[in-house]
């Protein structure tokens, strides 16, 4: 079945610093790909998806391209601020033959310091 | 937009008793999806249902477990008996159609002591 790995936090880094969270799955056919992002207390938000093979999908500076040749859709910011300390989450999702339920990795979280 | 809502927000109840969320999704989006989250993990899908019919259940839903969407509108989720397993946090998503983004609402945090 669909499974998506990403790597184990927390990640902890300081203000300014270069993010990277690696993210690969296992899926049939052609999955679409997300990072999901929850803030203390708060609900899941979408933070970027990418739909097809070599789609980058961008959003408050973070980034992350779709390899399908890796299987992997790894999450990278250039400069971390305070305020991104939260839980990110690798997702994928079949339309065909999946309903397009979402699968999840385990997440991880990431502290950001001054 | 008043966003996907859920209620209640917390719930603890006793093993054995029988427990019942709601999940009012973004108004005349036609697929809703409940998830369960426990601690440290990702959420784990359990059902998704178009307009009022439940497309599919994930093997984790036992039994125990029941979902519906009587109008396409509102869902319920029921737990009966429940069990100290069952304590997590229950997702409800909602899409305008299953091409789109799934909006996740704050979820209910189910203990049971």
């Amino acid at each position: 079945g669909d499974s998506v790995t990403q790597m184990e936090g927390p990640v902890t880094l300081s203000e300014e610093a270069f993010l990277t969270i690696n993210c690969t799955y296992t899926a049939t056919g052609y999955p679409s790909l997300f990072w999901y992002v929850q803030y203390p207390g708060e609900g899941l938000q979408l933070l970027l998806k990418a739909t097809k093979a070599d789609d980058k999908g961008s959003n408050k500076g973070f980034e992350a391209t779709y390899r399908k040749e890796t299987t992997s859709f790894h999450l990278e910011k250039g400069s971390v601020q305070v305020s991104d300390s939260a839980v990110y989450f690798c997702a994928l999702s079949r339309l065909t033959g999946g309903g397009n339920k979402l699968t999840f990795g385990t997440g991880t979280q990431l502290k950001v310091e001054l | 937009d008043t966003g996907v809502s859920q209620n209640p927000r917390h719930k603890i109840t006793k093993r054995g008793q029988n427990v019942t969320f709601r999940c009012d999704p973004i108004s005349e989006h036609n697929r809703l999806y409940w998830y369960r989250q426990t601690l440290g993990q990702g959420p784990e899908f359990l059902t998704y249902f178009q307009n009022e019919a439940q497309l599919e259940k994930s093997r984790l839903l036992s039994d125990r477990f029941s979902a519906e969407r009587p109008k396409g509108s509102f869902s319920t989720l029921e737990i009966q008996r429940t069990e100290q397993g069952d304590s997590a946090m229950y997702l409800c998503a909602s899409s305008l159609d299953p091409r789109y983004e799934q909006y996740f609402g704050p979820g209910t945090r189910l203990t049971v002591t």
